[in-house]
């Protein structure tokens, strides 16, 4: 079982401000990262899979990295809207064919 | 494209009692998952299946859980007896490839379960 940290827990940031949080990973044996963002009574929705060491992937105002060397990967998210409000799972994958998912960043955005 | 949809959204029931989840993956998608998402972690692989075959289970407590596939579509997810530690989120999702390591999986919205 992979051990996966997310930082922080959660965080509060205000309309318009950018933010970011990390998760973090064991670097040995390491195939594939996942970000997923999960809204109250929704469905966990894909951001991104990452695989390659020095990935950088971008969907309108988010963006990611991943330094698979030294085990973590960087959540952006630019100029927060309300709609941004979610939790952002993380989830890497390993040796055997299944993602470990991280407790994830609850992140609120003030208006 | 529909999403992948699970029912009940919510259940409540009374410990011993047995309860059942039902997925319909997107279509086309030949693996499906079934997770555990317990209050403040995040979800955890009960078991995943690459059409009708139950390609990893070990995660799956056989004593009292239960799942099928049947025709390698839709699956069914079965708790007997339930107890009060079964409390949780039972989330599904699917993919199109086999890859449990690097294909995205499509969640549906979960079955928030509450045995009292």
């Amino acid at each position: 079982i992979l051990n996966v940290e997310q930082s922080p827990q959660s965080l509060h940031v205000q309309e318009g401000d950018s933010t970011n949080f990390t998760c973090s990973f064991p670097s040995s044996n390491f195939y594939a990262l996942h970000w997923y963002r999960w809204e109250t009574a929704k469905s966990p929705e894909a951001l991104f899979v990452m695989t390659l060491n020095g990935d950088e992937k971008k969907k309108g105002r988010i963006s990611a990295t991943l330094n698979t060397k030294e085990g973590y990967s960087y959540l952006y998210i630019k100029g927060s809207q309300p709609e941004d409000s979610a939790t952002y799972l993380c989830a890497p994958s390993g040796g055997n064919e299944k993602l470990t998912f991280g407790t994830g960043t609850r992140l609120t955005i003030i208006p | 494209e529909a999403g992948v949809v699970q029912s009940p959204r919510y259940k409540i029931i009374e410990k011993k009692q047995p309860v059942a989840f039902w997925c319909n993956p997107i279509s086309g998608h030949n693996t499906l998952y079934w997770y555990l998402q317990n209050l403040g972690q995040g979800p955890e692989l009960l078991i995943r299946y690459e059409n009708e075959e139950a390609v990893d289970d070990s995660q799956l407590p056989k004593d009292r859980f239960s799942a099928e596939r049947l025709k390698g579509v839709d699956s069914t997810l079965k708790i007997q007896p339930a107890e009060l530690g079964d409390s949780a989120v039972y989330l599904c999702a699917s993919s199109a490839g086999t890859s449990g390591r690097t294909d995205t999986q499509y969640f549906g919205p979960g079955t928030r379960l509450t045995v009292l």
